[in-house]
Formats: C-alpha cells, sequence, structure tokens
C-alpha cells in the first residue's frame, strides 16, 4: 500500500486558516487521497476526497499537487469544533484485492486556540 | 436513516471469555469493515467483507471472527478473549466504489481483564 506522512501536530487559532499537508511520493496512478478526521471519542468522519484536481465542499478544500506526490487540506476557518486527528490516507481504486480499504497512519493531532 | 450503528458500546469481559459486536448499516452499502484502535494510534483493519456471505482478512485478523449473513450486519467474535484485544473497535460500511467515503459508527469500547 502506497504511504502517506504527516507531521505529528499542528496548532491554529480559531477563525484562522488550516493548511494540513501530506505526503504520498509513491502514489499510485489509480488512487484516491482521502481525508477523514476523528473528533475525541468519536469514530472517523469523512472530510473530502480527490484524485486529480482541487476539490471544494461544505467542510474543508483539499489541494492536490500537480505531480500528486503530495496534497494540502485546508481549513478555510478552524473553529474549536475542528480539534481533532485528520487524517491523509490514499484509497486504491483500482479494486483487485484491496477493496478500498483505507490504512490509517498517525495522522496529526489539530489544535484550535480560542 | 441511523447510518451504521454498533452494539454494545461498552463491555469488560474476562480472559477467555467470548462475545459477539454487532454492526448494522441502513445505507445498502455492499462493504462492510471491522477496525481496531489502540491508544494513540490511527484504525488497524481487523476483517472485511465485499458482500453478502462473504469475507476477508485484515491486517490484524488473529483471534476475531466474523460473518456477514445479511447485507446490512457484519458480526465481529472473539472467541476466547485476551487482554491484547482490549481496544475500541469501530465498523465502517461504503459504497464499493473507491471515490465513496467510508461511514463509521460510534465505537465499541472493549476491556478484557
Amino acid at each position: 500500500d502506497a504511504k502517506t506522512t504527516q507531521p505529528n501536530s499542528m496548532e491554529s487559532n480559531e477563525e484562522e486558516p488550516v493548511h494540513l499537508p501530506c505526503n504520498h511520493s509513491t502514489i499510485s496512478g489509480t488512487d484516491y487521497i482521502h481525508w477523514y478526521r476523528q473528533l475525541p471519542s468519536q469514530g472517523p468522519e469523512y472530510v473530502i476526497h480527490g484524485l486529480t484536481s482541487n476539490v471544494n465542499n461544505r467542510m474543508a478544500s483539499l489541494a492536490i499537487a500537480e505531480d500528486r506526490k503530495s496534497s494540502t487540506l485546508i481549513l478555510h476557518r478552524a473553529t474549536l469544533r475542528d480539534a481533532a486527528v485528520y487524517y491523509c490516507i490514499l484509497r486504491d481504486g483500482a479494486g483487485g484485492t484491496s477493496y478500498g480499504k483505507l490504512t490509517f497512519g498517525q495522522g496529526t493531532i489539530l489544535t484550535v486556540h480560542p | 436513516n441511523a447510518g451504521v450503528t454498533q452494539t454494545p458500546k461498552f463491555r469488560v469481559l474476562k480472559t477467555g471469555q467470548s462475545m459477539t459486536l454487532l454492526c448494522a448499516q441502513d445505507m445498502n452499502h455492499e462493504y462492510m469493515y471491522w477496525y481496531r484502535q489502540d491508544p494513540g494510534m490511527g484504525l488497524r483493519l481487523i476483517h472485511y467483507s465485499v458482500g453478502e456471505g462473504t469475507t476477508a482478512k485484515g491486517e490484524v485478523p488473529d483471534g476475531y471472527n466474523v460473518s456477514r449473513l445479511k447485507k446490512q450486519n457484519f458480526l465481529l467474535g472473539l472467541e476466547s478473549a485476551a487482554p491484547s484485544q482490549t481496544s475500541v473497535y469501530f465498523c465502517a460500511s461504503s459504497y464499493r466504489l473507491a471515490v465513496y467515503e467510508q461511514f463509521f459508527g460510534p465505537g465499541t469500547r472493549l476491556t478484557v481483564l
């Protein structure tokens, strides 16, 4: 499985933008870039995903490098509720034996200060 | 829609006891997964299923068995619990294609004494 590398932790102030980086230098052409977050004492929740183009949704934006070897999750205005562990995950879109499983790394712990 | 539900929410077992964790989803998803999460770590895949009547091993399958007799349910069994199986267990489901996200349940916190 292609692996991802994220900083262990990041800090932000409330209402400021947050850029969470992820490196995935061994990404394959069929891998989707997924972001999930896990709030304290909850199950992970989906944030956003993309393949090649930048993506926006109501929660965040995903900026994907042209060579696809890195990506950045952007929270436009952080709130206290955004404090969570953020996971950058590559999900195989080709099927085969991986069956779309998610391989979770350590993730980035985001702390948001009031 | 209830989404993904898990039963029970908490459980304490003694070493050697058995139990079954139930996961149910009402989104008609083909794929279902069982993960475990140990303190300070990411989730690890135990078993998964790509459809009714099919199951497969994930990263850490030893000590667990699963069954998927109905599309909406995915059961995780511990035949003889060990302290090393103390963890939080999450169930998830998704549509088949990688473009779709996984939906996670709230988790079951299991302690084995």
